[in-house]
Protein backbone atom coordinates (compact mmCIF):
# COMPACT_ATOMS: atom_id res chain seq x y z
CA UNK A 1 0.00 0.00 0.00
CA UNK A 2 1.08 3.82 -0.65
CA UNK A 3 2.38 5.63 2.20
CA UNK A 4 3.81 9.33 2.84
CA UNK A 5 6.31 9.70 5.02
CA UNK A 6 6.49 13.66 6.29
CA UNK A 7 9.69 15.18 9.03
CA UNK A 8 9.95 16.35 11.39
CA UNK A 9 6.29 16.95 12.84
CA UNK A 10 7.49 20.26 14.83
CA UNK A 11 10.38 22.53 14.18
CA UNK A 12 11.28 25.62 15.88
CA UNK A 13 13.89 27.92 13.80
CA UNK A 14 15.18 31.26 14.71
CA UNK A 15 15.18 33.44 11.79
CA UNK A 16 17.70 33.85 9.24
CA UNK A 17 18.26 30.22 10.03
CA UNK A 18 17.94 27.42 6.49
CA UNK A 19 15.31 24.92 6.80
CA UNK A 20 15.05 21.53 5.16
CA UNK A 21 11.50 19.16 5.34
CA UNK A 22 11.81 15.74 4.00
CA UNK A 23 8.86 14.05 2.78
CA UNK A 24 8.96 10.75 1.30
CA UNK A 25 6.81 8.03 -0.61
CA UNK A 26 6.42 4.33 -0.53
CA UNK A 27 4.25 2.23 -2.98
CA UNK A 28 4.16 4.16 -5.98
CA UNK A 29 6.35 4.97 -9.24
CA UNK A 30 6.20 8.46 -10.86
CA UNK A 31 3.78 10.27 -8.46
CA UNK A 32 3.05 13.72 -8.65
CA UNK A 33 4.24 15.35 -5.52
CA UNK A 34 2.98 18.78 -3.39
CA UNK A 35 3.40 20.69 -0.89
CA UNK A 36 1.24 22.58 0.53
CA UNK A 37 1.46 25.83 3.40
CA UNK A 38 -1.24 26.62 6.54
CA UNK A 39 -1.57 29.17 7.98
CA UNK A 40 -3.42 28.95 11.50
CA UNK A 41 -7.41 28.99 10.91
CA UNK A 42 -7.12 29.40 6.81
CA UNK A 43 -7.02 26.92 4.13
CA UNK A 44 -4.25 25.40 2.14
CA UNK A 45 -2.16 27.25 0.24
CA UNK A 46 -0.09 25.45 -2.78
CA UNK A 47 3.68 26.11 -2.71
CA UNK A 48 4.99 23.77 -5.13
CA UNK A 49 4.45 20.69 -7.40
CA UNK A 50 6.24 18.14 -9.27
CA UNK A 51 5.33 15.90 -11.76
CA UNK A 52 8.97 14.04 -11.61
CA UNK A 53 12.77 14.35 -10.94
CA UNK A 54 13.75 17.78 -11.20
CA UNK A 55 10.75 19.39 -12.42
CA UNK A 56 9.38 22.04 -9.86
CA UNK A 57 6.60 24.17 -10.77
CA UNK A 58 6.17 27.45 -8.05
CA UNK A 59 2.35 28.72 -7.35
CA UNK A 60 3.91 31.22 -5.18
CA UNK A 61 6.79 33.87 -5.08
CA UNK A 62 8.07 33.58 -1.23
CA UNK A 63 11.30 32.78 0.32
CA UNK A 64 11.47 28.58 -0.23
CA UNK A 65 12.54 26.36 -2.74
CA UNK A 66 11.65 22.69 -3.69
CA UNK A 67 13.81 19.70 -5.50
CA UNK A 68 12.91 16.45 -6.12
CA UNK A 69 16.34 14.76 -6.13
CA UNK A 70 14.44 11.35 -6.64
CA UNK A 71 11.40 9.71 -7.41
CA UNK A 72 9.76 9.45 -4.52
CA UNK A 73 11.41 12.66 -2.47
CA UNK A 74 10.34 16.02 -2.04
CA UNK A 75 12.30 18.27 -0.30
CA UNK A 76 11.35 21.69 0.70
CA UNK A 77 13.97 24.46 1.74
CA UNK A 78 14.81 28.03 2.66
CA UNK A 79 18.16 29.34 3.29
CA UNK A 80 16.75 32.25 5.72
CA UNK A 81 14.28 31.12 7.65
CA UNK A 82 11.33 34.69 7.86
CA UNK A 83 8.78 34.44 10.65
CA UNK A 84 6.48 34.77 7.87
CA UNK A 85 7.45 31.48 7.06
CA UNK A 86 6.05 29.94 10.18
CA UNK A 87 2.76 27.55 9.52
CA UNK A 88 1.65 24.12 8.91
CA UNK A 89 3.38 22.48 5.74
CA UNK A 90 2.35 19.37 4.14
CA UNK A 91 3.31 16.98 1.82
CA UNK A 92 0.71 15.10 -0.56
CA UNK A 93 1.15 12.90 -3.72
CA UNK A 94 -1.19 11.76 -6.34
CA UNK A 95 -0.66 8.92 -8.23
CA UNK A 96 -2.57 7.42 -11.32
CA UNK A 97 -5.65 8.84 -12.51
CA UNK A 98 -8.89 9.19 -10.89
CA UNK A 99 -6.77 8.17 -7.44
CA UNK A 100 -7.05 10.39 -4.26
CA UNK A 101 -4.09 12.75 -3.22
CA UNK A 102 -2.65 11.41 0.26
CA UNK A 103 -1.14 13.96 2.63
CA UNK A 104 1.99 13.94 5.35
CA UNK A 105 0.75 14.13 8.68
CA UNK A 106 2.22 17.55 8.31
CA UNK A 107 5.27 19.56 9.79
CA UNK A 108 4.68 22.67 12.35
CA UNK A 109 7.45 25.40 11.79
CA UNK A 110 7.78 28.10 14.29
CA UNK A 111 10.46 30.84 13.19
CA UNK A 112 11.27 32.47 16.05
CA UNK B 1 -7.68 30.52 -7.07
CA UNK B 2 -10.71 27.49 -5.78
CA UNK B 3 -12.52 26.53 -8.14
CA UNK B 4 -15.24 25.83 -5.55
CA UNK B 5 -17.02 28.09 -3.07
CA UNK B 6 -18.36 26.68 0.67
CA UNK B 7 -20.06 27.64 3.42
CA UNK B 8 -17.36 28.99 5.87
CA UNK B 9 -19.16 27.33 8.71
CA UNK B 10 -22.61 24.87 10.22
CA UNK B 11 -23.28 23.35 13.20
CA UNK B 12 -24.57 19.92 13.20
CA UNK B 13 -26.14 18.36 16.12
CA UNK B 14 -24.43 15.02 17.20
CA UNK B 15 -26.41 11.48 15.57
CA UNK B 16 -28.14 14.13 13.04
CA UNK B 17 -27.53 14.13 9.27
CA UNK B 18 -24.00 16.46 8.13
CA UNK B 19 -25.04 18.00 4.54
CA UNK B 20 -22.29 20.65 3.53
CA UNK B 21 -22.76 21.94 0.10
CA UNK B 22 -20.09 22.93 -2.33
CA UNK B 23 -20.33 25.02 -5.85
CA UNK B 24 -18.86 24.30 -8.11
CA UNK B 25 -20.18 25.96 -11.19
CA UNK B 26 -17.55 26.09 -14.07
CA UNK B 27 -16.48 22.34 -13.25
CA UNK B 28 -15.55 21.10 -16.81
CA UNK B 29 -16.24 17.61 -18.28
CA UNK B 30 -13.79 16.09 -17.54
CA UNK B 31 -13.30 16.93 -13.61
CA UNK B 32 -14.91 14.70 -10.53
CA UNK B 33 -15.86 15.89 -7.51
CA UNK B 34 -12.93 15.26 -4.59
CA UNK B 35 -14.32 15.79 -0.57
CA UNK B 36 -11.09 15.59 1.92
CA UNK B 37 -11.82 17.18 5.71
CA UNK B 38 -8.85 17.83 7.78
CA UNK B 39 -8.90 17.52 11.30
CA UNK B 40 -7.47 19.83 13.78
CA UNK B 41 -3.17 19.56 13.01
CA UNK B 42 -3.61 16.55 11.37
CA UNK B 43 -2.80 16.27 7.37
CA UNK B 44 -6.31 15.99 5.00
CA UNK B 45 -7.68 12.88 4.76
CA UNK B 46 -9.81 11.76 1.73
CA UNK B 47 -13.40 10.92 1.99
CA UNK B 48 -15.06 10.24 -1.59
CA UNK B 49 -15.28 11.44 -5.02
CA UNK B 50 -17.08 11.51 -7.95
CA UNK B 51 -18.01 12.32 -11.61
CA UNK B 52 -21.88 12.46 -12.18
CA UNK B 53 -23.73 9.57 -10.28
CA UNK B 54 -23.91 9.73 -6.84
CA UNK B 55 -21.32 7.53 -4.66
CA UNK B 56 -21.90 6.14 -1.02
CA UNK B 57 -18.88 4.93 1.17
CA UNK B 58 -18.85 3.54 4.60
CA UNK B 59 -17.77 7.60 5.55
CA UNK B 60 -20.28 9.61 3.26
CA UNK B 61 -22.58 9.88 0.62
CA UNK B 62 -22.11 12.57 -2.39
CA UNK B 63 -24.92 14.14 -4.06
CA UNK B 64 -23.85 15.62 -7.24
CA UNK B 65 -26.75 17.48 -9.19
CA UNK B 66 -27.81 16.73 -12.85
CA UNK B 67 -26.08 19.96 -14.43
CA UNK B 68 -23.04 19.04 -12.08
CA UNK B 69 -22.99 22.95 -10.54
CA UNK B 70 -23.07 21.92 -7.57
CA UNK B 71 -22.63 18.82 -4.86
CA UNK B 72 -23.99 18.08 -1.10
CA UNK B 73 -21.58 15.19 1.17
CA UNK B 74 -23.45 13.96 3.38
CA UNK B 75 -22.40 12.36 6.84
CA UNK B 76 -25.39 10.19 7.50
CA UNK B 77 -24.76 9.81 11.58
CA UNK B 78 -22.46 12.56 12.40
CA UNK B 79 -20.13 12.03 15.69
CA UNK B 80 -18.37 14.68 17.39
CA UNK B 81 -15.42 13.17 16.05
CA UNK B 82 -16.72 14.20 12.39
CA UNK B 83 -15.92 17.68 13.87
CA UNK B 84 -13.41 19.03 11.06
CA UNK B 85 -12.70 21.48 8.45
CA UNK B 86 -14.12 19.75 5.37
CA UNK B 87 -13.08 20.71 1.40
CA UNK B 88 -14.50 19.95 -2.10
CA UNK B 89 -12.18 20.25 -4.91
CA UNK B 90 -12.77 19.43 -8.31
CA UNK B 91 -9.78 18.14 -10.48
CA UNK B 92 -9.94 16.59 -14.20
CA UNK B 93 -9.17 12.90 -14.77
CA UNK B 94 -5.92 12.96 -15.85
CA UNK B 95 -3.36 13.76 -13.33
CA UNK B 96 0.04 14.98 -15.43
CA UNK B 97 0.94 18.22 -14.44
CA UNK B 98 -2.39 19.70 -12.72
CA UNK B 99 -2.94 21.63 -9.45
CA UNK B 100 -5.07 20.36 -7.19
CA UNK B 101 -6.36 23.94 -5.48
CA UNK B 102 -7.76 23.55 -1.91
CA UNK B 103 -10.15 26.63 -0.73
CA UNK B 104 -11.06 27.56 2.80
CA UNK B 105 -13.72 24.53 3.65
CA UNK B 106 -16.36 24.65 5.54
CA UNK B 107 -15.83 24.20 9.17
CA UNK B 108 -18.47 21.97 11.13
CA UNK B 109 -18.68 21.76 14.48
CA UNK B 110 -20.66 18.93 15.74
CA UNK B 111 -22.43 19.41 19.05
CA UNK B 112 -23.54 16.80 21.54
Amino acid sequence: SQTIHQWPATLVQPVGSPLSLECTVEGTSNPNLYWYRQAAGRGLQLLFYSVGIGQISSEVPQNLSASRPQDRQFILSSKKLLLSDSGFYLCAWLGTENTEAFFGQGTRLTVV
Amino acid sequence: DAKTTQPTSMDCAEGRAANLPCNHSTISGNEYVYWYRQIHSQGPQYIIHGLKNNETNEMASLIITEDRKSSTLILPHATLRDTAVYYCIVRPRSTGGFKTIFGAGTRLFVKA
